[in-house]
């Protein structure tokens, strides 16, 4: 069974403080994306990445995608108070024909 | 709009009463699937469609069923449903699995 692992499991922090979130497997997946989820929503897209050592900026946000594509990582700089919501990784292209999404990070930047 | 719709957004019902949740995508999308998110579990696929008549078990397919007659709609179906069964289902549409998923609002279920 495909596992993707995020680490940490929650995250609180100040604003302005920088932040790193993990997405760790032991499978390879052709590609990874981040979604982020607001309460009340349905997780929307981030970034898709899909080579060995990408390295994709989005704002305040850079993603990271392993030399193995076995994982990858999400730094958030001076995070403010609208990053706060749930981060999602998700691997593609795996063993099996379907997307199958890390355990999610929950990070809340204070005021 | 390109969305995909899900109804009802919340649903209480009784064990054992039949249910149907609805999900509709405008994205003329081959791919859709459903989710349940539990806390602590992340996401997890009931199942799957690839494209009409095409469906398929995704990681926790038990006590649900599916349908694709029309590529727009793939509605979950919960025969009898259990109290284990109350989550938060997601629905969600992309041109192929790998590509960007377009999820729906939600739908939030508790069995009693």
């Amino acid at each position: 069974t495909q596992l993707l692992e995020q680490s940490p499991q929650f995250l609180s922090i100040q604003e302005g403080e920088n932040l790193t979130v993990y997405c760790n497997s032991s499978s390879v997946f052709s590609s990874l994306q981040w979604y982020r989820q607001e309460p009340g929503e349905g997780p929307v897209l981030l970034v898709t990445v899909v080579t060995g050592g990408e390295v994709k900026k989005l704002k305040r946000l850079t993603f990271q995608f392993g030399d193995a594509r076995k994982d990858s990582s999400l730094h958030i700089t001076a995070a403010q108070p609208g990053d706060t919501g749930l981060y999602l990784c998700a691997g593609g292209g795996g063993a099996t024909n379907k997307l199958i999404f890390g355990t999610g990070t929950l990070l809340a930047v204070q005021p | 709009e390109a969305q995909v719709t899900q109804n009802p957004r919340y649903l209480i019902t009784v064990t054992g009463k039949k249910l149907t949740v609805t999900c509709s995508q405008n994205m003329n999308h081959e791919y859709m699937s459903w989710y349940r998110q539990d806390p602590g579990l992340g996401l997890r696929q009931i199942y799957y469609s690839m494209n009409v008549e095409v469906t398929d078990k995704g990681d926790v397919p038990e006590g649900y069923k599916v349908s694709r007659k029309e590529k727009r709609n793939f509605p979950l179906i919960l025969e009898s449903p259990s109290p284990n069964q109350t989550s938060l289902y997601f629905c969600a549409s992309s041109p192929t699995y790998q590509e960007t998923q377009y999820f729906g609002p939600g739908t939030r279920l508790l069995v009693l």
